[in-house]
């Protein structure tokens, strides 16, 4: 079966530079998430989308956006990286905002470090 | 603030026991979802159970939901080796978006 497909799976940057993560969702879900994981931490919600829309935002950065583009896809921008920025990014996907349950099937992760 | 925590941090255990993680956390719920991370991995779907179930099984899995005390508990039957990973609870509070708890790191030893 299909899963979430993340790219890169790995990105070494330098400080101040972008980033461009992307994510694929499962086919027919059009919910997306993402998540930021830091060394040893448990994942923390950064924000989603639903039909293209932002549906909810957390503890993201003013350096980073996200937008869902009409085919589902959604991209993760950085901007002026820091050291703090290195983490392992996840991508969700779920066939509909999950509020009533439904379950996100995570992709395997961008692990980003920032030299 | 932390939506959920997880006790113990880390278990040590011998195959063949069994394993039992709790994770509470604090504000209603629609769901909590149980997720399994190899080192540095991606995050593996285990379990979700509805604020209205008290319990699920799956497989070698169980997993109890105590919405009164706002806590649930995972527990592994019969654990293996291949077991040792890091276990989140995450929690769906009414919105669209998954709190997870800071994770027990579950170390089975042959």
């Amino acid at each position: 079966a299909a899963g979430v497909i993340q790219s890169p799976r790995h990105l070494i940057k330098e400080k101040r530079e972008t980033a461009t993560l992307k994510c694929y969702p499962i086919p027919r879900h059009d919910t997306v998430y993402w998540y930021q994981q830091g060394p040893g931490q448990d994942p923390q919600f950064l924000i989603s989308f639903y039909e293209k829309m932002q549906s909810d935002k957390g503890s993201i950065p003013d350096r980073f956006s996200a937008q869902q583009f009409s085919d589902y896809h959604s991209e993760l921008n950085m901007s002026s990286l820091e050291l703090g920025d290195s983490a392992l990014y996840f991508c969700a996907s779920s066939p509909q905002a999950t509020s009533g349950g439904d379950e996100q099937f995570f992709g395997p992760g961008t692990r980003l470090t920032v030299l | 603030s932390q939506q959920g925590e997880e006790d113990p941090q880390a278990l040590s255990i011998q195959e063949g026991e069994n394993a039992t993680m709790n994770c509470s956390y604090k504000t209603s719920i629609n769901n909590l979802q149980w997720y399994r991370q190899n080192s540095g991995r991606g995050l593996v779907h285990l379990i979700l159970i509805r604020s209205n179930e008290r319990e699920k099984h799956s497989g070698r899995l169980r997993v109890t939901l105590d919405t009164s005390k706002k806590s649930s508990s995972l527990l592994i039957t019969a654990s293996r080796a291949a077991d040792t990973a890091s276990y989140f609870c995450a929690t769906d509070p009414n919105t669209d978006k998954l709190i997870f708890g800071t994770g027990t790191r579950l170390q089975v030893f042959p």
